[in-house]
């Protein structure tokens, strides 16, 4: 089975500046993947950011980079430029890559973002 | 375009009533999910449907009932529900039932009273 670690329960950042919300991981997985997802207060699971674990870049998408450290199990999601539209609840998630529960999401424990003007 | 639409937005019920909350994609999908959220927790994972059959039921009491129509269609119907059922219900469609990615409508509010 899959564990994600988000030991950020809160995290405060000041507008235009970068933050790093950290996610580490352990699976016995040969072949896997990590996504992360944004969550508003209202409600909507917003797919942000995907890094497979044989992806020989670090995946970025607009702002969103992550900081893929397969020896150390971590996959930190980097939030460049914060905008007030940035706060929210932010999960790191891996999929069970077989079994019988095979595509079943693991998520984290959440990392709340609050982004202050 | 990767829209999932969730319907009602909202639903207050009570424990000895029957209702239903419906999901829907139109991405070709092949795979589509119920979570369940409560406030401040991470989503937990109740039902799958692979290609329109049940594939993955995570022990959920026989009060909540999926039902897969189409592939594009997912519903979940609700019976004698008790005031701890009250979360955030959200449905996610993937491509397949693999590592792709998962793409979550906006969920729906239920409240057992």
């Amino acid at each position: 089975a899959q564990k994600i670690t988000q030991t950020q329960p809160g995290m405060f950042v000041q507008e235009k500046e970068a933050v790093t919300l950290d996610c580490t991981y352990d699976t016995s997985d040969q072949s896997y993947g990590l996504f992360w997802y944004k969550q508003p207060s209202s409600g909507e699971m917003i797919f942000l950011i995907y890094q497979g674990s044989y992806d020989e870049q670090n995946a970025t998408e607009g702002r969103y980079s992550l900081n893929f450290q397969k020896a150390r199990k971590s996959a930190n999601l980097v939030i460049s430029a914060s905008q007030l539209g940035d706060s929210a609840m932010y999960f790191c998630a891996m999929p069970d890559a077989g079994g019988t529960s095979y595509g079943k999401l693991t998520f984290g424990q959440g990392t709340i973002l609050t982004v202050h003007p | 375009d990767t829209e999932v639409t969730q319907t009602p937005k909202h639903l207050v019920m009570g424990m000895t009533n029957k209702k239903s909350l419906k999901c829907e994609q139109h991405m070709g999908h092949r795979a589509m999910y119920w979570y369940k959220q409560k406030a401040k927790k991470p989503p937990e994972l109740m039902f799958v449907y692979s290609y329109e059959k049940l594939s993955i039921n995570e022990s959920v009491p026989s009060r909540f009932s999926p039902e897969c129509p189409n592939s594009s269609l997912l519903n979940l119907h609700l019976h004698a529900l008790q005031p701890e059922d009250s979360a955030l219900y959200l449905c996610a469609s993937s491509q397949d039932q693999t590592l792709d990615t998962q793409y979550f409508g906006p969920g729906t509010r239920l409240t057992v009273l």
